[in-house]
């Protein structure tokens, strides 16, 4: 069974602070596919990466990295000087195959005051 | 390209009557996916539909929930008869398999969310 830990319930970083979101997984699908997802504060959720099993290639984009390590079935989404635009709820996912649904984690709350 | 669309977005009716949750899928997209978010139980995927037909029902709760996908463009999701417990946002999303997705995965796209209060 496929399952999706996101151990940090709320974080509270001041403006322009580094933070590092976490994320771990569970699979015994040696293809999988990884995603994050933001949810504002106005509730929709708006896809930000995916990653394929296949690809432990860190990626970056912005303000915004992300680590992915087959090692230790993590999948880690770092923001860097992070503004009050970022303060959302963060999901991470894990999808078992093409045309599978997501199974997500629990969500981290993060809140970035001025 | 417009995006999933979801109907009503705010819906407050009374235990016991029907609720009838409706989604237009982005075009062209051959996956449609249902999923309903709470506080205590976060992200729950309710069902999912491949080419209009259903492949995963077990997280719908129970028989009072049931969903259609009748064609490609429209899904429903309906509640008969509603409870409080039910009160939630339900998630309509969708996704399709291009070249690209098929080495990265398919990426799913939600709607905005309808929002439901059952008193």
């Amino acid at each position: 069974a496929q399952k999706v830990t996101q151990a940090q319930t709320e974080i509270s970083v001041v403006e322009k602070e580094d933070v590092t979101l976490d994320c771990v997984y569970e699979t015994r699908d040696t293809t999988y596919y990884l995603f994050w997802y933001k949810q504002p504060p106005s509730g929709e959720l708006v896809f930000l990466i995916r990653r394929n099993s296949f690809d432990e290639q860190n990626e970056i984009s912005g303000r915004y990295s992300w680590n992915f390590q087959k090692s230790t079935s993590s999948f880690n989404f770092t923001i860097t000087a992070s503004q009050v635009v970022d303060s959302a709820v963060y999901f991470c996912a894990l999808s078992e195959g093409l045309g599978y649904a997501l199974n997500f984690g629990k969500g981290t709350s993060l809140l970035v005051t001025p | 390209d417009a995006g999933v669309i979801q109907s009503p977005r705010h819906e407050v009716t009374e235990m016991g009557q029907e609720v009838t949750l409706r989604c237009k899928p982005i075009s062209g997209h051959n996956s449609l996916f249902w999923y309903r978010q709470t506080m205590m139980r976060g992200l729950e995927l309710l069902i999912y539909f491949n080419n209009n037909v259903p492949i995963d029902d077990s997280g719908m709760p129970e028989d009072r929930f049931s969903a259609k996908m009748p064609n490609a463009s429209f899904s429903t999701l309906k509640i008969q008869p509603s409870e409080p417990r039910d009160s939630a946002v339900y998630f309509c999303a969708s996704s399709s398999l291009t070249a690209r997705d098929r080495v990265y995965g398919n990426t799913i796209y939600f709607g905005e969310g309808s929002w439901l209060t059952v008193v």
